[in-house]
């Protein structure tokens, strides 16, 4: 069973564009973690957020977690060719050791 | 320092078989988990192995099995395969347990069924 549900499925754009991707869920989370996986390889670990609000930039990524710790976004500024993959949102509840993957959002950059 | 090594990368296998996936952590890491991953149902959670004991369990049939060595190595069998099995199966490890580890994943590998 799917708790992590992630919008959209499937992006395409094109090169400099800016995007959103949403993961959200009714369970809270004690911690959030995004992914990203590319064609062949394991998913990559991007960024983890673990308090309501927080909000963490990596270069042109920038990452938030819901007040509530119950959803979580990521947004790409100017987007490049090198950003395609899969992005994968993953949460921990509160007392366990183990991550629920949301359903991912499949990205791709357009040159 | 070396990543998360899973063996065989790939394995084409035919229904009521069982195989054996391989994974060793990074040199350091004691805790082992397994994911299968397939197009309709995303990254499910299959087991979670912390010196040697399965710490969790996800929803999946008693044909899947797991084992941690005591160099944390970790294997994966799957019993009497059914064509359903077909997927990427994942191995990531990390240093210790607990909410914020840092999951490290091998490349996969990918079983089909026949």
């Amino acid at each position: 069973t799917q708790l992590l549900e992630q919008s959209p499925q499937f992006l395409s754009i094109q090169e400099g564009e800016n995007l959103t991707v949403y993961c959200n869920s009714s369970s809270v989370f004690s911690s959030l973690q995004w992914y990203r996986q590319e064609p062949g390889e394991g998913p990559v670990l991007l960024v983890t957020v673990v308090t309501g609000g927080e909000v963490k930039k990596l270069k042109r990524l920038t990452f938030q977690f819901g007040d509530a710790r119950k959803d979580s976004s990521l947004h790409i500024t100017a987007a490049q060719p090198g950003d395609t993959g899969l992005y994968l949102c993953a949460g921990a509840y509160e007392g366990t050791y183990k991550y629920i993957f949301g359903t991912g959002t499949r990205l791709k950059v357009l040159a | 320092k070396a990543g998360v090594t899973q063996t065989p990368r790939y394995l084409i296998k035919t229904r009521g078989q069982q195989v054996t996936l391989s994974c060793s952590p990074i040199s350091g890491h004691r805790s082992v988990s397994w994911y299968q991953q397939t197009p309709g149902q995303g990254l499910q959670f299959l087991f979670e192995y912390f010196s040697e004991t399965q710490r969790n369990k996800g929803n999946f049939p008693g044909r899947f099995s797991g084992r941690q060595f005591s160099n944390s190595r970790s294997e994966m069998n799957v019993s009497t395969l059914e064509l359903g099995d077909s997927a990427l199966y994942l191995c990531a490890s990390s240093a210790y347990r607990g909410t914020n580890e840092k999951l490290f994943f091998g490349s996969g590998t990918q079983l089909s069924v026949l």
